[in-house]
């Protein structure tokens, strides 16, 4: 039974470049989430994914960060323009319902 | 508005004792989930336990157990006998319940960092 996988695991990028990171669910969980965590905070909620729809933003979300789900299975979520507050574990997490599975994480690190 | 605190930042304690994390929330929602995660030192967090509003049982699982109590809006979380691999950074997190298109959305607290000295 193979869980929630995320790549990349790690990212260095340059300050206005632009990153993507992926996030497989495990098969079946129609519900994708993907949270934000900074050193030494809670995972803050970003977006959320029923299948392929999008049904909430945070307002964290800012229009340089954008996310889908095609065909509702793997995720993707792309920040343009990155800056040194983008630096974070970005967290993908999936569920049939209740219980939110995470993933490894993927840790950005802008210059 | 819904809130998760942890007052506990750290908590360190010796292999063999017992050790409680606590866990105080907010919520308007009559109907919700109370959760606790663990994120160990390579990241991942890892899901320990789910409690429904409706269910205020205290739960025992090995070497844990939690003590949920509306009428103080805590979940308090007890780890007996601590071992070095209890070592982690431990989450509480709630969320409403998914009636009527609820996002079901995970509001954490600021996580306790336990530490067990051998």
């Amino acid at each position: 039974d193979t869980g929630v996988s995320q790549n990349p695991r790690h990212k260095i990028t340059k300050r206005g470049q632009n990153v993507t990171f992926r996030c497989d669910p495990i098969s079946e969980h129609n519900r994708l989430y993907w949270y934000r965590q900074t050193l030494g905070q809670g995972p803050e909620f970003l977006t959320y994914f029923q299948n392929e729809a999008q049904l909430e933003k945070s307002r964290l979300l800012s229009d340089r960060f954008s996310a889908e789900r095609p065909k509702g299975s793997f995720s993707t979520l792309e920040i343009q323009r990155t800056e040194q507050g983008d630096s974070a574990m970005y967290l993908c997490a999936s569920t049939p319902y209740e219980t939110q599975y995470f993933g490894p994480g993927t840790r950005l690190l802008v210059l | 508005a819904q809130k998760v605190t942890q007052a506990q930042t750290e908590i360190s304690v010796v292999e063999k004792e017992d050790v409680t994390l606590d866990c105080v929330y907010e919520t308007r929602d009559t109907t919700y989930y109370l959760f606790w995660y663990k994120q160990p030192p390579s990241g991942e967090l890892v899901f320990l336990i789910r409690r429904n509003s409706f269910d205020e049982q205290n739960e025992i699982s090995g070497r844990y157990s939690w003590n949920f109590q509306k009428s103080t809006s805590s979940f308090n979380f007890t780890i007996t006998a601590s071992q070095v691999v209890d070592s982690a950074v431990y989450f509480c997190a709630l969320s409403e319940a998914g009636y009527g298109g609820a996002t079901n959305k995970l509001i954490f607290g600021t996580g306790t960092l336990l530490a067990v000295q051998p």
